[in-house]
């Protein structure tokens, strides 16, 4: 167990629709990233939030934005969904501290987009 | 052209075997380098982590990074069966910033 917790596990919804994924980082990591990964295209990154404050963004779409909240937990909010969107989006967290190279993964949630 | 590349495969190999995982790159200004290892339905967790060239081992693993050919390495020895898992490699420019995760290269080592 990572200690990164995401929520829902499993997601079907409909093209169209809008859904919220949820992350609790490990217990005094102040680093959330968020990674989808499907078949094809590994696991890509989407953004990295600090301490509340948005630090890098990778190749996000703007139907997706995210957001870090004061307890230090993560949402990641997918609107307008398409087929493609379907894959397993993970939480990962890291320590605040000296840099080690270790992301924590969360079990991640898989959307599947009918 | 991808930032990482790496052979997804499938790779089976009987228990025992040496296996070699291989990651070509294309950004010359790489420093940290990793190997992540992925068990079906679960998170990828961090084996192994290289700054720079040079070899790091940790007993049945040895990670090895070539700066000058753009490439790295891990070496499994002595597979074992609950080594079958997709490992991935990633990179980074720097001390917390994006990692760039190759697309994984499934093992299945066979008892």
């Amino acid at each position: 167990d990572s200690g990164v917790t995401q929520t829902p596990k499993h997601l079907i919804t409909a093209t169209g629709q809008r859904v919220t994924l949820r992350c609790s980082p490990r217990s005094g990591d102040l680093s959330v990233y968020w990674y989808q990964q499907s078949l094809d295209q590994g696991l890509q990154f989407l953004i990295h939030y600090y301490n509340g404050e948005e630090r890098a963004k990778g190749n996000i779409l703007e139907r997706f934005s995210a957001q870090q909240f004061p307890d230090l937990h993560s949402e990641l909010n997918l609107s307008s969904l398409e087929l493609g969107d379907s894959a397993l989006y993970f939480c990962a967290s890291s320590v605040a501290g000296a840099w080690t190279g270790e992301l924590f993964f969360g079990e991640g949630s898989r959307l599947t987009v009918l | 052209q991808k930032e990482v590349e790496q052979d997804p495969g499938p790779l089976s190999v009987p228990e025992g075997a040496i296996v070699s995982l291989n990651c070509t790159y294309s950004n010359s200004a790489f420093q940290y380098f990793m190997w992540y290892r992925q068990y079906s339905r679960k998170g990828p967790e961090l084996l192994m982590y290289t700054y720079s060239s040079g070899n790091k081992e940790d007993g049945r693993f040895t990670a090895q990074v070539d700066k000058s050919s753009k490439y790295i390495s891990l070496f499994i020895r002595d597979s074992q069966p609950s080594d079958s898992a997709t490992y991935l490699c990633a990179m980074s420019l720097n001390t917390g910033n994006q990692f760039y995760f190759g697309t994984g290269t499934s093992l299945t080592v066979i008892p």
